[in-house]
């Protein structure tokens, strides 16, 4: 059973160009999560996506971030007109709906963002 | 709304030494507590966790963390430091009302000395 998948492992953008990064969940999960680990910090929650649904988006940034999970195919997280400040390494996580009040979550291996 | 404190960005152990990596949690409700390990340029990987019932916890690589309430901690064990150990360790919580949603410390870094 493959893990959570991300890709591209390393992506290296200008300023201003766009950046998509994609996550494939472990096989029977549906549920996304995006998270942001930022130089010497912990990981921050971003976003968290069921098939076809924003559940909760609390921790995106107003502007420029946008992420989606689509019926068929990988999540999509996309940022537009990259400015430095958002290097950083990405990590998807996956789990199921497992109805315990809590979900184990799986993560990718991450892909780390550089913005020249 | 829940944090996590991480006491001690960066520990050193020498080898066959007591690992002790320390968690502090702030939680309206009683959480869910989570440790991870996570190796250069690798994800994070899944230690221990406290959902519900006994307190002391026991995980892979030979890692246990006891839950105290009273106390709001969550810390990391291991009896015997072993090179391999040398990682960089996230405690994180989840609440019983937000279970979707987890708050990490900014990570431990450890390092085990030969």
């Amino acid at each position: 059973n493959a893990g959570v998948m991300q890709n591209p492992r390393h992506l290296v953008r200008r300023r201003g160009q766009e950046a998509r990064l994609r996550c494939s969940p472990m096989k029977g999960h549906s549920h996304v999560y995006w998270y942001r680990q930022l130089p010497e910090e912990g990981l921050k929650f971003m976003v968290y996506l069921q098939k076809e649904n924003i559940i909760d988006e609390s921790g995106m940034p107003k502007e420029r971030f946008s992420a989606e999970f689509p019926k068929e195919g990988p999540s999509i997280l996309r940022i537009q007109q990259v400015v430095r400040g958002d290097s950083a390494a990405y990590f998807c996580a996956s789990s199921t709906p497992s109805g315990r009040g809590w979900n184990e979550q799986y993560f990718g291996p991450g892909t780390r963002l550089t913005v020249t | 709304a829940q944090s996590v404190t991480q006491l001690g960005s960066h520990v050193s152990v020498s080898e066959g030494a007591l690992v002790l990596l320390r968690c502090n949690y702030s939680s309206s409700v009683p959480p869910y507590l989570f440790w991870y390990v996570q190796y250069p340029n690798q994800g994070l990987q899944l230690l221990l966790k406290y959902t519900t019932g006994a307190t002391l916890v026991k995980g892979i690589n030979g890692f246990e963390a006891e839950f105290k309430k009273s106390e709001t901690s969550f810390h990391l064990t291991k009896p015997s430091a072993h090179m391999s150990d040398a990682a960089e360790y996230f405690c994180a919580v989840s609440g019983r009302n937000t279970g979707n949603q987890f708050y990490f410390g900014t990570g431990t870094s450890l390092t085990v000395i030969p």
